[in-house]
């Protein structure tokens, strides 16, 4: 079975601290997602990769960097957290090329202060 | 630009009721269709997913299917049960733009009751 891990389930930070959520990956997929996920809006790219050291922009990359050194690995970065980035953030991966599924980690529940 | 919208929840059914999720879609090109659910606590799973016209995904008594004269992708169960209780999305892939992403619909909450 296909794991997606993320570092942390719940986070509490405070405004101004930097932000690192990571994400694994074991099935040697090429592309990596990290979604927002906020009621009333599903889900909302924020970054994906589809190599490594290669990064794109999805549709809310503001106040977001990413990281992927390693192929399994994909870092979210707050360079500095805001109480409006308090939200769920979920990590994917899937194979190349798409369309395929999509397989998600557990999702961490960020709480800025 | 692509688009998908599905129906406001929560949706609230008795157990061994018949179940419909409704979604529609926009798309410039052939898109693949999914649907995504989620259960308490936990990250989104794959459900059932459609890659052409008239397709039908299934699972787990879930059914979906692919209608590109209506562009819609409605969700169907003959008989709910309460451990179906969750938050569905419905999502798109456009293969032909040349895009890694997906998009996803806002989610339905169905809350099934004994």
């Amino acid at each position: 079975d296909v794991k997606v891990t993320q570092s942390s389930r719940y986070l509490v930070k405070r405004t101004g601290e930097k932000v690192f959520l990571e994400c694994v990956q074991d099935m040697d997929h090429e592309n990596m997602f990290w979604y927002r996920q906020d009621p009333g809006l599903g889900l909302r790219l924020i970054y994906f990769s589809y190599d490594v050291k290669m990064k794109e922009k999805g549709d809310i990359p503001e106040g977001y960097s990413v990281s992927r050194e390693k192929k399994e690995r994909f870092s979210l970065i707050l360079e500095s957290a805001s109480t409006n980035q308090t939200s769920m953030y979920l990590c994917a991966s899937s194979t190349h090329p798409p369309p395929d599924t999509q397989y998600f980690g557990p999702g961490t529940r960020l709480t800025v202060l | 630009g692509n688009s998908v919208t599905q129906m406001e929840g929560p949706v609230t059914l008795s157990e061994e009721a018949f179940l419909t999720i409704n979604c529609t879609y926009t798309a410039t090109g052939y898109p693949s269709l999914f649907w995504y659910v989620q259960y308490p606590g936990e990250g989104l799973q794959l459900l059932l997913k459609a890659t052409k016209a008239d397709d039908k995904g299934s699972n787990k008594g879930f059914e979906a299917t692919y209608r590109k004269e209506t562009t819609s992708f409605h969700l169907e169960k003959g008989s709910v049960q309460v451990s179906d209780s969750a938050v569905y999305f419905c999502a798109l892939s456009d293969l032909p733009s040349g895009t890694y992403k997906y998009i996803f619909g806002t989610g339905t909450r169905l809350k099934v009751l004994a």
